[in-house]
């Protein structure tokens, strides 16, 4: 069966560090893969997507994410954060069905906080 | 502006009372969805519909209901059948296979 999984529920780094949150996913065929950022209260923001070529993909806020098919996993990174991007991320992968619209899968979401 | 509407931000519902939805968009998308969201779940998928007059069932469709009278709305209604109505609903609509979300509807029951 498809699924993602996003090992880190939770995770806290401070100002200016590096990020990396975890993305995992089981798919049958070549997958579409997202990243979607929640702010509290919001709806889903896209920060990136794959869908084939370059392995590395480039998003908004100066996030990145690459995408490694042997060990089916699709990571977030992003090299300094900033008390901005406290927020909750999900990792998704579609499509399942065809013609135009798909069906995705999303990850249970990891909570990310800023210490200053 | 394009964009996803949804109304109203906050809905309480009484016990036995049916409440609906409201999505409208103005993207020109086809596509629309309607997702629950539940603390440490992720999204889950109610209903989907790619036309008018055309909708499927996702995995947790029980207990709601929805219609596509018109390409621009799609809006959802939680029946008296749902028990545990109360969580955040999002909607969402498709282009070239990438989902966009409104900012959501927050649930809760009296």
């Amino acid at each position: 069966a498809q699924s993602v999984t996003q090992p880190d529920i939770h995770i806290t780094v401070s100002e200016g560090a590096s990020l990396e949150l975890r993305c995992n996913y089981s798919y049958g065929a070549t997958p579409y893969l997202f990243w979607y950022v929640q702010s509290p209260g919001q709806g889903l923001q896209l920060l990136l997507k794959y869908f084939s070529g370059d392995t590395l993909v480039q998003g908004i806020k100066g996030f990145e994410a690459e995408f490694k098919r042997s060990q089916s996993s699709f990571n977030l990174r992003k090299p300094s954060v900033h008390w901005s991007d406290a927020a909750e991320y999900f990792c998704a992968v579609g499509p399942l069905l065809s013609g135009g619209y798909n069906k995705l899968i999303f990850g249970a979401g990891t909570r990310l906080a800023v210490h200053p | 502006d394009g964009g996803i509407t949804q109304s109203p931000k906050y809905l309480f519902r009484k016990e036995g009372q049916n409440v609906t939805l409201s999505c409208e968009q103005n993207l020109n998308h086809d596509a629309m969805y309607w997702y629950r969201q539940d603390p440490g779940q992720g999204l889950r998928l109610i209903y989907y519909s790619q036309i008018v007059n055309d909708f499927q069932k996702g995995d947790i469709a029980e207990g709601y209901s929805v219609s596509r009278e018109k390409k621009e709305s799609f809006p959802l209604t939680v029946t008296s059948a749902q028990k545990n109505p109360t969580a955040f609903y999002l909607c969402a609509s498709t282009s070239r296979d990438i989902q966009y979300f409104g900012a959501g509807t927050r649930l809760s029951v009296l």
